[in-house]
């Protein structure tokens, strides 16, 4: 089975820009996952999706969304990009929210 | 509010050695227990991962153990190899599949000669 796989792999930005990141899970995963991760905070819960709907979020502002396809498929957006917005971002899928897989991520940069 | 306590931050330990990493957490609805291997550039890796019902559980090297009355768990990695230097994540979750991962601050273990 292909793993989860994550694009695009970097990216750059400035402040104030928006952001899409998208995430492919496992065949046959119906849960995706978000998480930041940053040396200062370390992995940080965005937000889960599950057959389409947000089944739970973390602490973030509004400006981070997500949404996710019929095929399982994940995007997430931040709008106004901050500073503090650079970080690794990740992808997790599972059939369930239980056991999860994480893509490579997509290290975002905002200048 | 952190709910899983990870230490050591960061650990050195030579070729050959036992290394472990402490996990606490305070939720006791969380009823699943996943520790994490991070390389660098790369995701984190589903290593292993404990249910509450059992104190112990190994694979290969790699050993959890599990005391459910103290709230702690540990990971043990035996004859540690240059290979496992990486980052090192437990988690938590609760109400398996309905509940977000919980994750530690990590720790970075650094393998020596």
């Amino acid at each position: 089975k292909a793993g989860v796989t994550q694009t695009p792999r970097y990216l750059i930005k400035t402040r104030g820009q928006q952001v899409t990141l998208s995430c492919s899970p496992i065949s046959g995963h119906r849960s995706v996952s978000w998480y930041q991760q940053t040396p200062g905070q370390g992995l940080q819960f965005l937000f889960e999706y599950f057959s389409e709907t947000q089944r739970n979020k973390g602490n973030f502002p509004g400006r981070f969304s997500g949404r996710q396809f019929s095929n399982s498929r994940s995007e997430m957006n931040v709008s106004t990009l901050e500073l503090g917005d650079s970080a690794l971002y990740l992808c997790a899928s599972s059939y369930n929210g239980g056991e999860q897989f994480f893509g490579p991520g997509t290290r975002l940069t905002v200048l | 509010q952190q709910q899983v306590k990870q230490s050591p931050q960061s650990l050195i330990v030579q070729k050959g050695g036992i290394s472990i990493i402490n996990c606490a957490y305070e939720n006791t609805a969380f009823d699943y227990f996943p520790w994490y291997q991070q390389f660098p550039g790369k995701g984190p890796a589903l290593l292993i991962a404990i249910r509450p019902d059992v104190s112990e559980k190994k694979e290969g090297r790699f050993t959890i153990s599990f005391n459910k009355s103290a709230k702690q768990f540990s990971l043990h990695i035996m004859d540690s190899q240059p290979g496992d230097s990486a980052t090192y994540f437990c988690a938590a979750i609760s109400n398996f599949g309905n509940e977000k991962l919980t994750f530690g601050t990590g720790t970075r273990l650094t393998i020596i000669p």
